[in-house]
């Protein structure tokens, strides 16, 4: 089973605040790695795919990269709002058969 | 609207009772997983299957099992082998490849 660490497990920040969060994985037989978001009463939801060293993406506030040799991600959110209260799940994929390992998530809570 | 449908939303069973979790997609999707979710923990991965009557093991698939006739479907059955079945279970279907999943809204079943 692939060792997949996510950090924080919890974040409480107020709204305007920036934060990221962290997840790690064994830099070895790395195909991809996904980022998705998981609501209350939802279904998770991919931010981002990432696959080459040094990728960065970015959609709106919220933004990641990848470093593949050291084997970590971060995803950044900047201008925290309410709305971007939830589980930020991260998932790498080490093997061509296209199933991944997921973390255990960062929950965030933005307090308005 | 495409999309991948699970129900119930809601299982009570009684224990050493084998139950069976539906999951159907619309979505043309080649790739179909069940996932595991225990309070305070990630996803697991119970199995998948990346074509019609084929399927692999996932982490932890003991005390499970799985079909795949169709390609729309994948239904899961917890087995009274399972020793702790009461969690919540999701099932995500993609393309195949590293691409991102797409989920269903989950079955949270109770053993009693």
């Amino acid at each position: 089973i692939l060792n997949v660490e996510q950090s924080p497990q919890s974040l409480h920040v107020q709204e305007g605040d920036s934060t990221n969060f962290t997840c790690s994985f064994p830099s070895s037989n790395f195909y991809a790695l996904h980022w998705y978001r998981w609501e209350t009463a939802k279904s998770p939801e991919a931010l981002f795919v990432m696959t080459l060293n040094g990728d960065e993406k970015k959609k709106g506030r919220i933004s990641a990269t990848l470093n593949t040799k050291e084997g970590y991600s971060y995803l950044y959110i900047k201008g925290s709002q309410p709305e971007d209260s939830a589980t930020y799940l991260c998932a790498p994929h080490n093997t061509n058969a296209g199933k991944s390992t997921f973390g255990d998530g960062t929950t965030l809570t933005v307090k308005p | 609207d495409g999309g991948i449908t699970q129900s119930p939303k809601y299982l009570f069973r009684k224990e050493g009772q084998n139950v069976t979790l539906s999951c159907e997609q619309n979505l043309n999707h080649d790739a179909m997983y069940w996932y595991r979710q225990d309070p305070g923990q990630g996803l697991r991965l119970i199995y998948y299957s990346q074509i019609v009557n084929d399927f692999q093991k996932g982490d932890i698939a003991e005390g499970y099992s799985v079909s795949r006739e169709k390609k729309e479907s994948f239904p899961l059955t917890v087995t009274s082998a399972q020793k702790n079945p009461t969690a919540f279970y999701l099932c995500a279907s993609s393309l195949l490849g590293h691409t991102e999943a797409f989920f269903g809204q989950g079955t949270r079943l109770t053993v009693v």
